[in-house]
């Protein structure tokens, strides 16, 4: 997985709870991101970093928020977890423009 | 608008034969494509990628063709093994402009590949 490493794997949670996932890089690379996968979506992009502390929205950003505080970390919080953000999230690093290389993923359920 | 899709949802082939996935694209403002294989429970993997200046390009077992005309692409995978059952997925590269990196992925075509 290209030194890409995600946690928790699996995490079960309740309505309205905050919730917090982990992306770790080994490749020093400045580009991060975070994905969402739906049936019938494909992937779709919540947030992305081009630095440390350097962050911005992608497509899907409302009620998530990112950190990133060191290059090889980057972090997803859901403010307030709904149903409806129950998924499978993907964190992907890329060194070279365009080619992204993915983390194993977590599968979040919102009870 | 832009949109990246597929052209077949799943793809059932025998082992040892060779598999075709398409993919058609709507944008032709893009840097290069690339494709990737998820297996089950995995994040997705990259293959290959073509650049928008190429036609053809082969890696292992796998070839990328490029039809600028008809915005077509798609991947050939020779003497198909159990283990490239998953989903493939194309991607587009619309380019990296500051701190954004636009990626348009299409949704996907699971490969069954039977013994």
């Amino acid at each position: 997985d290209a030194g890409i490493t995600q946690s928790p794997r699996h995490k079960v949670t309740e309505t309205g709870t905050p919730v917090t996932l982990r992306c770790h890089q080994t490749e020093n690379h400045r580009y991060m991101y975070w994905y969402r996968q739906d049936p019938g979506h494909g992937l779709r992009l919540i947030h992305y970093s081009y630095g440390v502390k350097d962050t911005d929205k992608g497509e899907v950003s409302d009620g998530y928020s990112v950190s990133r505080s060191k290059t090889e970390d980057f972090l997803l919080t859901l403010e307030s977890a709904t149903s409806s953000q129950t998924s499978v999230y993907f964190c992907a690093i890329s060194g070279f423009p365009g080619e992204q290389y993915f983390g194993p993923g977590t599968r979040l359920t919102v009870t | 608008g832009e949109s990246v899709g597929l052209h077949l949802p799943t793809l059932s082939v025998q082992e040892g034969d060779n598999s075709i996935i398409n993919c058609a694209y709507s944008n032709s403002a893009s840097d290069y494509f690339i494709w990737y294989k998820q297996e089950s429970g995995k994040g997705p993997q990259f293959i290959i990628d073509i650049r928008s200046n190429m036609d053809k390009r082969q890696g292992q077992r796998v070839t990328v063709l490029l039809n600028k005309t008809v915005k077509h692409l798609s991947l050939q995978i020779a003497a198909t093994q159990p283990g490239d059952s998953a989903v493939y997925f194309c991607a587009e590269f619309l380019g990296r402009q500051g701190g954004s990196e636009k990626l348009v992925f299409g949704k996907g075509t699971k490969l069954t590949v039977n013994p």
